[in-house]
């Protein structure tokens, strides 16, 4: 089975502070994608990565950085947080290009609550 | 204009049910569709994939119609376990670089006994 694994369940974090949220996949998956997730909204792509240190942004990428320096490995990053970016974030992994490629495996979430 | 437009519900029907949910999408190069469903408080999971001809899984009928552009999902014999949030999904592009996808708000259904 994948697995896609998150750092945080929950995170509490004040205005203005640098955050870090860790996502793993056990299955050498190139593809790894950072959404959000609001009511009434849906998931949005903020990230996507397709390969080691290769990233392209989604369709809200403002506020947020990506780092990809191993493949199993893709971290979100906050770089002053703030309280519109108190959201559901969830990651997953797909395998590479092709129909296959399509379905995407998604961790937990990680509920973030900026105050 | 969202690029995947759902009703987002709730849909409250009985068990042993039929329920039919649609989704529309404004891209009119999306090759591919899916539904993923999403129990509260969890991850999304793929259900299923939706091809030009109609498919069936068990209790559930997925269609796509391109002329409208429009794509559904048919369950019959409604579960209780059935309850759940369900998204339409469409790709974003089909290019080398993997397979962006564009999800739906989701159409929340609740089975009651």
């Amino acid at each position: 089975d994948v697995k896609v694994t998150q750092s945080s369940r929950y995170l509490v974090k004040r205005t203005g502070e640098k955050v870090f949220l860790e996502c793993v996949q056990d299955m050498d998956h190139e593809n790894m994608f950072w959404y959000r997730q609001d009511p009434g909204l849906g998931l949005r792509l903020i990230y996507f990565s397709y390969d080691v240190k290769m990233k392209e942004k989604g369709d809200i990428p403002e506020g947020y950085s990506v780092s990809r320096e191993k493949k199993e490995r893709f971290s979100l990053i906050l770089e002053s947080a703030s309280t519109n970016q108190t959201s559901m974030y969830l990651c997953a992994s797909s395998l590479g290009a092709g129909l296959a490629g399509y379905e995407q495996y998604f961790g937990p979430g990680t509920r973030l609550t900026v105050t | 204009r969202k690029e995947v437009e759902q009703d987002p519900g709730p849909f409250n029907v009985p068990e042993g049910a039929t329920v039919a949910f649609n989704c529309t999408y404004s891209n009119s190069a999306s090759q591919s569709f899916f539904w993923y469903r999403q129990d509260c408080r969890k991850e999304p999971k793929l259900l299923m994939s939706v091809y030009s001809s109609g498919n069936e899984d068990g209790r559930f009928t997925a269609q796509l119609n391109r002329a409208s552009q429009y794509i559904s999902l048919l369950i019959r014999d409604s579960k209780l376990s059935d309850s759940a949030t369900y998204l339409c999904v469409v790709n974003k592009r089909r290019d080398e670089y993997g397979n962006k996808l564009v999800f739906g708000a989701g159409t929340i259904l609740r089975v009651k006994s």
